[in-house]
C-alpha cells in the first residue's frame, strides 16, 4: 500500500527549531515529486515546499531561507528542517506525493496525503 | 501571489447537482491545465478528486467532474450525496510564488 507518515511535530518556542520526518512506503521519496502542505487550525491550506525527483526543490516565501527540505534516500523518508519558526507557522503539516498514473505523472496534484503531524509554535 | 477565489459556501438537495467556481488570473489558472480539486471532512486529510482540470483519480465518482473557462475553474457535483458534505479546496499551479495556489475553500451543505 502506497502511504506516508508523518512525525515531529509539537509545541516549540518562537525562533526555535523543528524537524518534521515523513516516512514513505510502497513507493520511492526519491523517484517522486514530494511535498510539504500545511493547514493552520480553521484555515485553509498553504504549500509550503517541493522536492522534485532530480533533487532541486522551491519553497514558498513565506518560509524561504527558513525552512529546507531534503529528503533521506536510505530510509525513503522526506525531511522538513524549520527553523526561526514564527507564530504564524502554527499548522498540521502534511506530507504529499504528487499523482502518479501507471503511464505518466501530474506534479502539481497532490494524490497521497498522511494524517499530518501538528506544529504548534507558541510562547 | 494570492490565493485562489472560493465562495466560502455552496448548498445543495440530495439527488441535485452544485458547482463551486475557483478565480485566478492568466498567471495561474488562465495560463495552465494545472488546477486540481480536493475534498476534506472534518478532522482528515484532503483527498484528490480531480486533477490537471478535468482527470478524476482511479476511484473517484463520475459525479464529480471538472471544467475551465478563461481564469475560472469549476467543479461540479452531480446527484448529491449525504457524504458529499465537506470542504473543497482548488488549486492550480502559478508562474511565480507559491509554485502552487490554493483557494480559501468551499463548505457544501447537503440540506
Amino acid at each position: 500500500e502506497v502511504q506516508v507518515v508523518e512525525s515531529g511535530g509539537r509545541l516549540v518556542q518562537p525562533g526555535g527549531s523543528l524537524r518534521l520526518s515523513c516516512a514513505a512506503s510502497g513507493f520511492s521519496v526519491s523517484y517522486n515529486y514530494m511535498n510539504w502542505v500545511r493547514q493552520a487550525p480553521g484555515k485553509g491550506l498553504e504549500w509550503v515546499s517541493v522536492m522534485f525527483s532530480g533533487g532541486s526543490t522551491n519553497y514558498a516565501d513565506s518560509v524561504k531561507g527558513r525552512f529546507t527540505i531534503s529528503r533521506d534516500n536510505s530510509n525513503n523518508t522526506l525531511i522538513l528542517q524549520m527553523n526561526s519558526l514564527r507564530v504564524e507557522d502554527t499548522a498540521v503539516y502534511y506530507c504529499v506525493k504528487a499523482y502518479c498514473s501507471t503511464s505518466s505523472c501530474s506534479p502539481h496534484a497532490f494524490a497521497i496525503w498522511g494524517q499530518g503531524t501538528m506544529v504548534t509554535v507558541s510562547s | 501571489q494570492s490565493a485562489l477565489t472560493q465562495p466560502a459556501a455552496v448548498s445543495g438537495s440530495p439527488g441535485l447537482s452544485i458547482t463551486i467556481s475557483c478565480t485566478g488570473t492568466t498567471s495561474d489558472i488562465g495560463g495552465y491545465n494545472y488546477v486540481s480539486w480536493y475534498q476534506q471532512h472534518p478532522g482528515e486529510a484532503p483527498k484528490l478528486m480531480i486533477f490537471d482540470v478535468s482527470n478524476r483519480p482511479s476511484g473517484v465518482s463520475d459525479r464529480f467532474s471538472g471544467s475551465k473557462s478563461g481564469n475560472t475553474a469549476s467543479l461540479t457535483i452531480s446527484g448529491l450525496q449525504a457524504e458529499d458534505e465537506a470542504d473543497y479546496y482548488c488549486s492550480s499551479f502559478t508562474s511565480g510564488n507559491p509554485l502552487v495556489v490554493f483557494g480559501g475553500g468551499t463548505k457544501l451543505t447537503v440540506l
